[in-house]
Parts: C-alpha cells; sequence; structure tokens
C-alpha cells in the first residue's frame, strides 16, 4: 500500500463550482500535512499546511482527519487560474512524501 | 531572497551515458531532497541530506545513481549508466524546518528535466 493516495482524475467542473479531493495516508505517525500546487511543467508550490485539524485560506479549505487517516481539499468558486495539479504530502521521518496528485480543470 | 537553483534545465542523452545534476538550496537551509518525478507521477523521494549528512537514501537505486552535499550547501546527483526509465524531472527541495514529529514548507527548483534515449 502506498503512504499516500490521491484520486488522480480529472476532475473536470465549471466555473464557479465547488470541488473536493480527498487523500489518504498510512503512515499513523505522520504530523504534518500539506496541499502543493503543480502546474504543467512547473514545480511544486506550496497552497496549504495542515497541522491540526484544518486550515482555511480564502476560497480553499483543507481539513484533516485523523482517525480516518485522511486529508481532504475543498475549492470553493473554481476560478479558470485553478486548473493544475494538487499533490497532498505527509511527513514521515522528516521526509515528505508525495501522493500521485489529483487534476483539476475548470472549464469556462 | 533567492530560490532553489537547479541546472541543467533540460539533458538529452542516450542510454548507458552519465548525467549530473547540480543543486544550490536556499541559503541557510540544512535540509536538502532530490525527488524524481516521472510523467503523470509525483514526485517520488530518492535521498534526503542533513547539512552534508545522508538522512535516507532507501528509495535511491544505488547500482547507478549517486549523490553527495560535501560541504553542506550546495549537491550534485548522478546517474551512471542511466537507463530509458530515468527519463523524468529531477526536482531538488530544500527546507529550514524540522521538528520533532514534522517538518515544514519545501522549496523547490524548478528541476531538470532528463530525457533518455
Amino acid at each position: 500500500r502506498k503512504e499516500v493516495e490521491q484520486d488522480p482524475g480529472p476532475f473536470n467542473v465549471p466555473e464557479g463550482a465547488t470541488v473536493a479531493f480527498n487523500c489518504t495516508y498510512s503512515n499513523s505517525a505522520s504530523q504534518s500535512f500539506f496541499w502543493y500546487r503543480q502546474d504543467c511543467r512547473k514545480e511544486p508550490k506550496l497552497l496549504m499546511s495542515v497541522y491540526s485539524s484544518g486550515n482555511e485560506d480564502g476560497r480553499f479549505t483543507a481539513q484533516l482527519n485523523r482517525a480516518s487517516q485522511y486529508i481532504s481539499l475543498l475549492i470553493r468558486d473554481s476560478k479558470l487560474s485553478d486548473s493544475a495539479t494538487y499533490l497532498c504530502g505527509g511527513d514521515s521521518s522528516y521526509k515528505l512524501i508525495f501522493g500521485s496528485g489529483t487534476r483539476l480543470l475548470v472549464r469556462p | 531572497e533567492a530560490g532553489v537553483a537547479q541546472s541543467p534545465r533540460y539533458k538529452i542523452i542516450e542510454k548507458r551515458q552519465s548525467v549530473a545534476f547540480w543543486c544550490n538550496p536556499i541559503s541557510g537551509h540544512a535540509t536538502l531532497y532530490w525527488y524524481q518525478q516521472i510523467l503523470g507521477q509525483g514526485p517520488k523521494l530518492l535521498i534526503q541530506f542533513q547539512n552534508n549528512g545522508v538522512v535516507d537514501d532507501s528509495q535511491l537505486p544505488k547500482d547507478r545513481f549517486s549523490a553527495e552535499r560535501l560541504k553542506g550547501v550546495d549537491s550534485t546527483l548522478k546517474i551512471q549508466p542511466a537507463k530509458l526509465e530515468d527519463s523524468a524531472v529531477y526536482l531538488c527541495a530544500s527546507t529550514s524546518s524540522l521538528w520533532t514529529g514534522g517538518i515544514g514548507e519545501l522549496f523547490f527548483g524548478e528541476g531538470s528535466r532528463l530525457t533518455v534515449l
């Protein structure tokens, strides 16, 4: 079983839609979780950190459920510019382990 | 503040040839990581350095891959001999934040894109 698993998508949604991604992790000792955004042929960039139950930043909300070992990312009022791949990551012994990424396409 | 620098940005080689990638992390970042990202997949950790010491290289194919960070600053990742399946983007990342049970934000370089023919 992979340490971090994500639905690869793609999620194809219209502008203004709300979309949610889930990510599951297997290492119950993980303390730090992250959502990174990766544009095509670019490097990953941090979108949100999740250290406790959740985090909110504008249209983006991340939730952590330790009992079920999953992290979610909610994007409200989707914009065309939100089209990207979203990588979920969890720490494991001071290393960041990534899932395979979830691709989001926002259409006009 | 300067970001993580990597070179070369692109490299095309034939199988069985060798290649080396260079990374200079953000100044003051003690922890440096090399990731391999194959098209359509998430980044896969190859090796982690803390200053000039290797913390974890369990995922590094040591028969062909090597990496060093001799002075605890910049790092080099080498592949010799290259195989077709090594075609990927090699990402270097650094962080200043490690604490008991957790890590902080990783900052990534733009990556080195390798094509093996």
